[in-house]
């Protein structure tokens, strides 16, 4: 089974400036998805980026950016210039590419909430 | 964009009632739809996934009779939550997946059940 780490359950931000949220998996599929995705105080989910395994290209979505380790299992996202509308909780995702009843699945990480001091 | 809505976004009912949960995707078809459960500033906790004609395949340890899942249609996925107690009190979330091979998941608003 495939599992995703968020070691940072807190972090924090000032204004315009820049952090990086940490993630790695554990999997043993070579073709899968990863993603990155916000949850704000309203708790709606919002996909902020997602990156396939097979592309070595890292994602990049205007201030957001991810450094994809394929060989290492890591895939952390960075987010420039942060903004007060960054503060939520943020979490790393993994879904198979394979087929079957369950495709689709997403496994979360734990989640961290990141704050953005002004 | 794909919307996802859930219905209703909050509800109090009392221990031993049922309470049902709707989710419809407005705009797309989904053959596939996901329930999860979240507690306070903790992860999604995937419960069920709902096929669109077919029997939903509950995650381990989630009860089957206890929270029925019923996917009618492409655009419909219904959650009961059965003879409700307080721990059932969360916040459920649904995803609705599209059908046009891209395999996109979109989540709805959320639910947040308390029960009394």
């Amino acid at each position: 089974a495939q599992t995703v780490t968020q070691s940072q359950p807190e972090m924090s931000v000032q204004e315009a400036e820049t952090v990086t949220l940490s993630c790695t998996y554990d999997t043993s599929e070579s073709d899968y998805y990863l993603f990155w995705y916000k949850q704000p105080p309203s708790r709606q989910m919002i996909l902020v980026i997602r990156q396939e395994a097979y592309k070595q290209q890292n994602a990049t979505e205007n201030r957001f950016s991810v450094n994809f380790q394929k060989a290492a299992k890591s895939f952390s996202l960075k987010i420039s210039d942060s903004q007060l509308g960054d503060a939520a909780m943020y979490f790393c995702a993994y879904r198979s590419a394979a087929g079957g009843t369950s495709y689709g699945k997403l496994t979360f990480g734990q989640g961290t909430i990141l704050t953005v001091h002004p | 964009g794909a919307v996802v809505s859930q219905h209703p976004s909050r509800v109090i009912c009392k221990s031993g009632t049922s309470v049902k949960i709707e989710c419809r995707s407005l705009d797309f078809q989904a053959t596939t739809m996901f329930w999860y459960r979240q507690f306070p500033k903790k992860s999604l906790m995937l419960m069920a996934t709902s096929n669109e004609g077919s029997k939903a395949t509950y995650e381990q340890g989630v009860e089957k009779d206890k929270f029925l899942i019923n996917h009618a249609s492409l655009t419909l996925s219904t959650l009961t939550v059965t003879s409700a107690h307080p721990e059932d009190s969360s916040f459920y979330i649904c995803s609705a997946q599209t059908a046009d091979g891209t395999y996109e998941q979109y989540f709805g608003p959320g639910t947040r059940l308390t029960v009394t």
